[in-house]
């Protein structure tokens, strides 16, 4: 079973159009991220969820917005969609209830998006 | 602003010798780091950490050291073998980050027989 699914894992849509991306996680964990990886590799934190509870909210446009209907889910759902968001977007989650912060992060495969 | 970087892209070994990937950061607050290992079209794994109060943590071939002093931390994988060829990322939080990771661009690492 994964651990951390994303679906869908490949996404090419034009410029404009609204898409969501989901995860899914069944580790038990309590917080939950985005993680976008641009073309320059680099991967930058979106959003963090703890326990459904936005916790974290980097300076994201906000055609951008995460949906976390339970502990086990948060989906990502983008409106009008630029050519600039073309990139890989990972989902992660982990395990932080018990106050030790170990920073380990289990990710997904990755969605990867491509706007024409 | 990046506060975690590798300049080191990439990074050719032969097999059974030493690779060595380096790391430096800019923020003091900084408290936990962590590397992890990519393979191509999948997320990243977690490899191995370190706590700010520790300079080195050991697991088999896999050693991170700290140098809290010179804001800079390096992998040491020994032996090196062609299954550890990815790309690692290092990455760090610090207290109150809403555990957020902040990761470097990443060093790709090719270990050849």
């Amino acid at each position: 079973d994964t651990a951390v699914s994303q679906t869908p894992k490949y996404l090419v849509t034009q410029m404009g159009n609204d898409k969501s991306i989901k995860c899914e996680q069944n580790l038990g964990h309590d917080t939950m991220y985005w993680y976008k990886q641009d073309s320059k590799k680099f991967l930058k934190i979106m959003f963090s969820y703890n326990n459904k509870e936005l916790i974290i909210n980097e300076t994201v446009p906000n055609r951008f917005s995460p949906k976390s209907p339970d502990k086990a889910h948060l989906n990502l759902h983008i409106n009008s969609l630029e050519l600039g968001d073309s990139a890989v977007y990972f989902c992660a989650s982990s395990l932080t209830g018990t106050g030790i912060n170990t920073g380990e992060l289990f990710f997904g495969e990755g969605s990867r998006l491509t706007v024409l | 602003d990046q506060q975690v970087k590798q300049n080191s892209p990439s990074l050719s070994v032969q097999e059974g010798r030493i690779s060595i990937l380096n790391c430096d950061y800019t923020n003091s607050m900084f408290d936990y780091f962590l590397w992890y290992k990519k393979y191509p079209a999948e997320g990243p794994t977690f490899l191995i950490s370190i706590s700010s109060i520790k300079d080195k943590n050991e697991d088999g071939r896999f050693t991170v050291f700290l140098n809290k002093s010179a804001k800079h931390l390096s992998l040491h994988i020994v032996p090196s073998q062609p299954g550890d060829s990815a790309v690692y990322f290092c990455a760090a939080s610090a207290p109150n980050s809403g555990y957020a990771l902040n990761f470097g661009k990443g060093t790709s690492l090719l270990v050849t027989p």
